[in-house]
């Protein structure tokens, strides 16, 4: 696609489901990142992919979120047992390599109520 | 570990104005700095890339400088119009790869 695409684009869970969140690069891109957004603040660094390998997950809060790219291209996070701390904006960039330019989606709402 | 600041916090402007955003880092080893806006509700929309070997970009009426041995970059807008009202959020790459965001400066114009 032309650009990072993200979905669901809002998801509403109830505290203590299970949800996915589906990140899709722009094709050709090695590197890809998930960041977390909570109102009034800079992206937070969740996770970093280069190629199908997860080269940086430090940012990754405790073990209920995990993150997958088994192919290299779309990538998935994962969440467990949602808490209502989890709520935020969830975004997705992709860059061609490490140190190049970063593209952003348009980032996934979610609300745990 | 790298700390991303951006002064003002918030800025408003009358339309037409010159304006200037800054953005400062404690780890000058970076690899670039790069500059998004923010809409709200929206995602981020990358601006400008500095690379760490260069000084500045400049792309229409924007124009973005750096200076990694003190650590600060500025975003230069020219001619100020309603439509640039947006949060301006700058972002460093380091060692690991990952972006360091700062909190953003939210910038209104007037008309």
């Amino acid at each position: 696609g032309a650009g990072v695409s993200q979905t669901p684009s809002n998801k509403v869970t109830e505290k203590g489901k299970y949800v996915e969140l589906r990140c899709d690069p722009i094709s050709g891109h090695t590197a890809l990142y998930w960041y977390r957004q909570s109102l009034g603040q800079g992206p937070e660094f969740l996770i970093y992919f280069q190629g199908t390998g997860a080269a940086d997950d430090s940012g990754l809060p405790n073990d209920r979120f995990f993150a997958v790219r088994p192919e290299g291209s779309v990538s998935t996070l994962k969440i467990q047992r949602t808490e209502r701390g989890d709520s935020a904006v969830y975004l997705c960039a992709s860059s061609l390599k490490g140190v190049t330019e970063a593209f952003f989606g348009q980032g996934t709402r979610l609300t745990v109520v | 570990k790298q700390e991303v600041t951006q002064i003002p916090a918030a800025l408003s402007v009358p339309e037409g104005e010159n304006l200037v955003l800054n953005c400062s880092f404690t780890d000058s080893a970076i690899y670039n700095l790069q500059w998004f806006r923010q809409d709200p509700g929206k995602g981020l929309t990358s601006l400008l890339l500095i690379q760490s070997s260069q000084r500045e970009q400049t792309s229409g009426r924007l124009n973005a400088s750096l200076d990694k041995s003190s650590g600060r970059s500025t975003l230069y807008i020219a001619a100020s119009q309603p439509g640039d009202s947006a949060t301006y959020l700058c972002a460093v790459v380091a060692g690991s790869y990952q972006l360091t965001f700062g909190k953003g400066t939210k910038l209104s114009v007037i008309p």
